[in-house]
């Protein structure tokens, strides 16, 4: 079965300094990986996808990810947090069939 | 282009009772997909629907059903509700051409919130 696991519930950064949000995943064959984020009251949005490409994906405002095979990881990171940055954050495998399988979340505190 | 729409926005409703919720597709997506989001949890996989059939099915009991119409819109109906199904519902629509292509993209409405008490 395929499935991930976000390394961290919580994660706290200043304002102007590196993201990391930690997420390996478990596959039995080459993953499809995604990250979305979702702010309060929002639908989810899709950050970057991992298709078997490119191991360094590059998502929507200054996320990337990169694909560890050896590690089985998918780390989000983004070069400086901006407060907009503040959510929850989603590993996500494509799992059996048409599913989805998502992560338990990371939640991104951003501070001055 | 609208983007994926659900009504109702907030529900309550009693335990026993039975709910329908909507969602309205993307433009031009032909699949609706439907998750449960617990508080602090991640999204849980329900089932998907593609053209008007069950199309896969997650770990959920069959008082979770649903519909897809011609114009892929689709309903989520919940039979006698019980105390844990408080979750906020989300839906997804996407673009399907079987077979299916690594990483296709699902699209996410904002939820309905669910209160059962």
């Amino acid at each position: 079965a395929q499935s991930v696991t976000q390394l961290d519930s919580h994660v706290s950064v200043s304002e102007g300094t590196p993201v990391l949000l930690r997420c390996n995943y478990s596959s039995s064959y080459s993953p499809s990986l995604f990250w979305y984020v979702q702010h309060p009251n929002k639908g989810l949005q899709l950050l970057l996808k991992y298709t078997s490409a490119a191991t360094l994906v590059k998502g929507i405002n200054g996320f990337e990810a990169e694909f560890k095979k050896s590690e089985t990881s998918f780390h989000l990171t983004k070069p400086s947090a901006h407060m907009s940055d503040a959510a929850e954050y989603f590993c996500v495998v494509k799992g059996r069939g048409y599913a989805l399988n998502f992560g338990k979340g990371t939640s991104l505190l951003v501070t001055p | 282009e609208t983007g994926v729409t659900q009504s109702p926005t907030h529900l309550i409703k009693t335990r026993g009772q039975q709910v329908t919720l909507r969602c309205s597709s993307q433009s031009g997506h032909n699949t609706v997909s439907w998750y449960q989001q617990a508080l602090g949890q991640g999204p849980q996989f329900i089932f998907q629907y593609y053209r008007e059939e069950e199309n896969g099915r997650g770990n959920f009991p069959p008082r979770f059903s649903g519909l897809q119409f011609p114009n892929y819109s689709s309903e989520l109906n919940v039979n006698a509700l019980e105390l844990d199904d408080s979750a906020l519902y989300l839906c997804a629509s996407s673009l399907l051409h079987p077979p299916i292509k690594r990483g296709y993209e699902q699209f996410f409405g904002p939820g309905t919130r669910l209160t059962v008490l």
